[in-house]
């Protein structure tokens, strides 16, 4: 089966750097890949969708220069938590779709957890 | 409010017993899925149905999407520890721009 691969699977990093996690699908090419951002015990919560070539398209209340998105190629997008506070602690999975239409498969990374000091 | 309204947020049961987990909209679906997520890892996917009163049936558990395809239901059948795990029902709706939307998820803790 496809394989996203996302990393790192864990980061621990000081107030005001910045952070920059990947996706990558490792077997198929992905159009769109997503950010989704988990709490403990709760759902996950859509950031963004990564368009390859283009720029993400941000969920409300998320703020794009926060959260950096860039989809340069078919295989890799990135997140990149800029200037993180600890209120950025949260758990972020990635997502890849194959294919074109909305009913493909989505592929999931095994998730980022960021813990900001 | 959310789009997809799921229920119940917690279940604590006993090793062998059923349950029932829902999901719920206002809105039709493209298609709906269930996924299985455990701590510190991405959600694995279960099942997805796209048709009305479809029902999939994967070992103990029973999924099923209603006739107007606006809910869904996943069914355990005499639960394992193993089952323990939180679950989520997703789905894409077209005038969201086919993303994919979770519910809030339940969390299912199956005691031996």
């Amino acid at each position: 089966g496809a394989v996203v691969s996302q990393h790192p699977s864990w980061v621990i990093c000081k107030s005001g750097t910045s952070v920059k996690i990947e996706c990558r699908s490792l077997d198929f090419q992905a159009t769109t890949m997503f950010w989704y951002r988990q709490f403990p015990k709760q759902s996950l919560m859509l950031m963004a969708t990564s368009n390859e070539g283009s720029k993400a398209t941000y969920e409300q209340g998320v703020e794009k220069d926060k959260f950096l998105i860039n989809h340069a190629s078919l295989t890799l997008s990135t997140l990149t938590v800029t200037s993180a506070h600890p209120e950025d602690s949260s758990f972020y999975i990635c997502s890849a779709r194959r294919g074109e239409t909305a009913n493909e498969k989505l592929f999931f990374g095994s998730g980022t957890q960021l813990s900001v000091l | 409010t959310q789009l997809l309204e799921q229920s119940p947020q917690f279940l604590s049961i006993q090793e062998g017993e059923n349950l029932t987990v829902y999901c719920n909209s206002s809105s039709v679906f493209s298609s709906l899925q269930w996924y299985r997520q455990e701590p510190g890892e991405g959600p694995v996917l279960l099942v997805t149905v796209v048709t009305g009163g479809e029902v999939k049936k994967l070992k103990r558990l029973t999924f099923q999407f209603g006739d107007a395809r606006k809910d869904s239901s996943l069914h355990i059948t005499a639960a394992q520890p193993g089952d323990t795990g939180l679950y989520l029902c997703a789905g894409t709706v077209m005038e969201y721009g086919n993303k994919l939307v979770f519910g809030a998820g339940t969390i299912l803790r199956v005691k031996s």
